[in-house]
């Protein structure tokens, strides 16, 4: 059964405080892993699509790897608006296109 | 606003009553899809759209859901007897590629 294990749950830094999220999954085949953003009351913002190990994608202060059983989503210098739960979610091969296996999310807070 | 509109944004109803959700996609987008969010867990797939035709329903999808998509263009999910275990955001997506873009949702609050 695909699943997606995202870590921490939470995480607390300082305004300018780097670090990482990681999303472990287990699926099949990939077809893709996708990075959103959530905002409290509103639905998911599209971050990244990776499709194969090895990829890396970027925006601002954002980077996301790919690894044949995880993805890190990497946060340079954060700022306060970076706040917001982060999901991770991926599809798998067999499956229709938009059927996403989504994981809990890692909430983020940063503090000025 | 050119993204994906959904309404009402919240809805309080009874349990027992039925209940209708309206979702807009994205012009251009021929796949729509439903999801199910619930506090402090990620979305759920629920069904999935090309055009008109409904191509994947999850088991999640219990005999008192349904959804259409009339005319490949909005689409409608319904709930029939609701009950409080189908309190949840219901979101939903459209996509022409990979990328699913989501709206913000409605909350559901079922007493």
């Amino acid at each position: 059964e695909d699943q997606v294990t995202q870590s921490p749950e939470a995480l607390r830094l300082q305004e300018g405080e780097s670090s990482s999220l990681n999303c472990s999954y287990t699926v099949s085949g990939l077809r893709g892993l996708f990075w959103y953003r959530q905002d409290p009351g509103k639905g998911p913002e599209f971050l990244f699509t990776l499709y194969s190990a090895g990829e890396e994608k970027e925006k601002e202060r954002l980077k996301a790897t790919l690894t044949k059983k995880e993805s890190f989503l990497h946060i340079t210098a954060p700022k306060p608006e970076d706040s917001a739960t982060y999901l991770c979610a991926v599809q798998d091969d067999r499956g229709s296109q938009g059927n996403l296996i989504f994981g809990k999310g890692t909430k983020l807070s940063v503090k000025p | 606003d050119t993204g994906v509109s959904q309404n009402p944004r919240h809805k309080i109803t009874k349990r027992g009553q039925n209940v209708t959700f309206r979702c807009d996609p994205i012009s251009e987008h021929n796949r729509l899809y439903w999801y199910r969010q619930t506090l402090g867990q990620g979305p759920e797939f629920l069904t999935y759209f090309q055009n008109e035709a409904q191509l994947e329903k999850s088991r999640l999808l219990s005999d008192r859901f349904s959804a259409e998509r009339p005319k490949g263009s909005f689409s409608t999910l319904e709930i029939q007897r609701t009950e409080q275990g189908d309190s949840a955001m219901y979101l939903c997506a459209s996509s022409y590629g990979t990328e699913l873009f989501f709206g913000s949702g409605t909350q559901l609050s079922v007493l």
